[in-house]
C-alpha cells in the first residue's frame, strides 16, 4: 500500500504571495490532518478533514485554509505569506488499525518565505 | 495550543546504552502514540497504545500507557546509530468530534558510535 504523498517537497515564495500544498492520503483513509512544524514549536495542528468536511481546527489565522476532495485528497492554502510561515508542513492520514485510529505522515513540504 | 510535557528535551548517549523518555499530561488520554522523525522526513509511527497499563514492544522499543492515563514512556534498549532522530509522543482523548492529537515537543536523541 502506498504511503501518504505530499507535493511539492520544497517551495520558495516571497512575502505576500499565496501557496497551495497538496496531500494524497493512504488508499482507503478518509481523514486528513495538516500540521505546521517549526524548530522549538513541535507540531502545531492546523485542521482535519473527513469526507470533505472540516472536522477540527487549530488556532491559526484565516490565511490558512484547506479543503478535501471526494477522493480524499486534500489541499491547504496559505494566502498573504509572512516570513513566519516558513516551516515544514506535514499531512497525516488516519485509518483504523485494530479498530483504533492512528495517523500516518507524509514526508512534508518545506516552505521557505523570503 | 495545548501540549504535552515531554522529557528529556535531548539526549546524547553511547552506542549500546538504553534510553528512556516520557510524556506527561494534565488531562487523561485514551490513546498514546510514539513517533520518530528523521531529518527532512515526516514522523513515522513506532508504537500505538490504547489501554491504561498496556505495555507494547516493537523490536528494541518498548512503550507503556500509564495507569493514570496521564503519562507514557518509551524505552529503547541497546541503542544503535540509526536510532538518532527526534522522538515525539502524542495523546488523544476521543470525545465526540474532539479527535485532535496533542503533541509533545520531542526528544532529540544523538548516539555516539
Amino acid at each position: 500500500k502506498a504511503g501518504v504523498t505530499q507535493t511539492p517537497r520544497y517551495l520558495i515564495k516571497t512575502r505576500g504571495q499565496q501557496v497551495t500544498l497538496s496531500c494524497s492520503p493512504i488508499s482507503g483513509h478518509r481523514s486528513v490532518s495538516w500540521y505546521q512544524q517549526t524548530p522549538g514549536q513541535g507540531l502545531q495542528f492546523l485542521f482535519e478533514y473527513f469526507s470533505e468536511t472540516q472536522r477540527n481546527k487549530g488556532n491559526f489565522p484565516g490565511r490558512f485554509s484547506g479543503r478535501q476532495f471526494s477522493n480524499s485528497r486534500s489541499e491547504m492554502n496559505v494566502s498573504t505569506l509572512e516570513l513566519g510561515d516558513s516551516a515544514l508542513y506535514l499531512c497525516a492520514s488516519s485509518g483504523s488499525a485494530g479498530g483504533m485510529e492512528t495517523q500516518y505522515f507524509g514526508p512534508g513540504t518545506r516552505l521557505l518565505v523570503l | 495550543g495545548q501540549q504535552l510535557n515531554q522529557s528529556p528535551q535531548s539526549m546524547f548517549i553511547q552506542e549500546g546504552e538504553d534510553v528512556s523518555m516520557n510524556c506527561t499530561s494534565s488531562s487523561i488520554f485514551n490513546t498514546w502514540l510514539w513517533y520518530k522523525q528523521d531529518p527532512g522526513e515526516g514522523p513515522v509511527l513506532l508504537i500505538a497504545l490504547y489501554k491504561a497499563g498496556e505495555l507494547t514492544s516493537n523490536g528494541r522499543l518498548t512503550a507503556q500507557f500509564g495507569i493514570t492515563r496521564k503519562d507514557s514512556f518509551l524505552n529503547i534498549s541497546a541503542s544503535i546509530p540509526s536510532d538518532v532522530g527526534i522522538y515525539f509522543c502524542a495523546g488523544r482523548f476521543n470525545a465526540g468530534n474532539n479527535r485532535k492529537l496533542i503533541w509533545g515537543l520531542g526528544t532529540s536523541l544523538a548516539v555516539n558510535p
